[in-house]
């Protein structure tokens, strides 16, 4: 089972941000927050990810909450290029990846 | 670009026959996973590599699977007698601390 909640679906009008959400309550101390995002017929793109600080990167930043549960990846301009299906995943080394359903975005012109 | 390369892209065989896929890790990744995703789901685990030595299977990896990386570099995946149930993408990745990259997938159509 996944171990984390994504809302299904979530829009935004292009150039503005979007905020997707991710719940992660049974996270553990050594436990990674990962963010891929897939576009059909192509294998997952990481975003970003984060142990317990916030990060900022060229894609996208995550901030993660101070208890650690959960997570939100801020697309800070959105394009039509970003609609995808974006993964929450909990991970660290070695350890296989548990992917859930993910969150559609879908970017309005 | 230096990432995950997989081969062949798409694949489309008639049941019964065997197939083998191939996936090139980004050079000194020692971890190598294999995924598959059917359509509308996200991917699942089938199996992973640390250098040469396979350390963890799926039970989604039947007995008709099987994976090597012979000398910790590439790797391939191996079905035997494939089934309608086989169609799916196989995506493989590879890592050399937490995150994983991914390459494009091979898409298995099987008749």
């Amino acid at each position: 089972d996944a171990k984390t909640t994504q809302p299904n679906s979530m829009e935004s009008n292009e150039e503005e941000p979007v905020h997707l959400p991710c719940n992660h309550s049974t996270i553990s101390g050594t436990d990674y927050i990962h963010w891929y995002r897939q576009l059909p017929s192509q294998g997952p793109e990481y975003v970003i990810h984060g142990l317990t600080s916030n990060v900022n990167n060229r894609m996208a930043s995550l901030a993660i909450a101070e208890d650690r549960k959960s997570s939100t990846l801020i697309l800070h301009r959105a394009t039509l290029r970003d609609a995808a299906v974006y993964y929450c995943i909990l991970g660290r080394y070695g350890q296989n990846f548990v992917f859930g359903p993910g969150t559609r975005l879908s970017v309005l012109p | 670009d230096t990432g995950v390369s997989q081969n062949p892209r798409h694949k489309i065989t008639k049941r019964g026959q065997n197939v083998t896929f191939r996936c090139d890790p980004i050079s000194e990744h020692n971890r190598l996973y294999w995924y598959r995703q059917t359509l509308g789901q996200g991917p699942e685990f089938l199996t992973y590599f640390q250098n040469e030595a396979q350390l963890e299977k799926s039970r989604l990896l039947s007995d008709r699977f099987s994976a090597e990386r012979p000398k910790g570099s590439f790797s391939t995946l191996e079905i035997q007698r494939t089934e309608q149930g086989d169609s799916a993408m196989y995506l493989c990745a590879s890592s050399s601390r937490e995150t994983q990259y991914f390459g494009p997938g091979t898409r298995l159509l099987v008749l």
